[in-house]
């Protein structure tokens, strides 16, 4: 069973644009909705967390939106930058991923 | 503080061969687990343990088995080695399985069954 549909699969933004990464769950306990930042040849690590009880979480250039009616979390990244090129994922509480979205900024 | 290590980095096998995929954490985290990358699947869960002596399958435990029998180790055993089973497998560790936990990840073993 697919716990979160993450989308897109992957994205190209130029330097400065915004980059928006959706996710969708389905479990409505869930309580903790994190994200994770993978740079090639290295694990995955985590970039911003966000709980249920607030609607948006903003870390310097990152921000989780998340909309609980909708059973939805999203990941901004404003100013976008060429070092923000990796591959993001969403995940849930019980350790399952979305599949990845590759970003890749363009100077 | 080295975090989470995984050896080896990488490694090739012929079908039906075995091997032992390390994972080692400093963090003295209970909860530890073992997941395989491959392109458009994400991060799916083969094993994961909450502790020494206890361990549970994930999403994809066929074909691996897993043990733990200190905090520090969570090795993951291909039994039988399958092309199927060619992946990047990451090891990951938390101070606990939910909330507020966030996983910590080794950088990964490249595996490829021949």
């Amino acid at each position: 069973q697919q716990q979160v549909k993450q989308s897109p699969q992957s994205l190209i933004v130029q330097k400065g644009g915004i980059s928006i990464i959706n996710c969708a769950y389905e479990n409505t306990a869930f309580d903790y909705f994190p994200w994770y930042q993978q740079f090639p040849g290295k694990g995955p690590a985590l970039l911003i967390a966000i709980r249920p009880d607030v609607s948006e979480k903003k870390e310097g250039r990152f921000t989780i939106s998340f909309n609980k009616s909708a059973k939805q979390f999203s990941l901004h990244i404003m100013d976008s930058q060429p070092g923000d090129s990796a591959t993001y994922f969403c995940a849930v509480p019980d350790m399952r991923f979305g599949a990845g979205t590759r970003l890749t900024v363009k100077p | 503080n080295a975090g989470v290590t995984q050896t080896p980095k990488f490694q090739v096998l012929k079908t039906g061969q075995s091997m032992t995929l390390q994972c080692a954490q400093d963090m003295n985290h209970e909860y530890m687990s073992w997941y395989r990358q491959d392109p458009g699947m994400g991060l799916r869960l083969i094993h994961y343990s909450v502790g020494a002596g206890i361990t549970d399958q994930g999403e994809v435990p066929n074909g691996y088995n897993v043990s733990r029998s200190t905090t520090e180790d969570f090795p993951l055993r291909l039994l039988s080695a399958a092309p199927s089973q060619t992946s990047v497998y990451f090891c990951a560790s938390s101070y606990s399985k939910g909330v507020d936990s966030p996983l910590h990840f080794g950088n990964g073993t490249r595996l490829t069954v021949t």
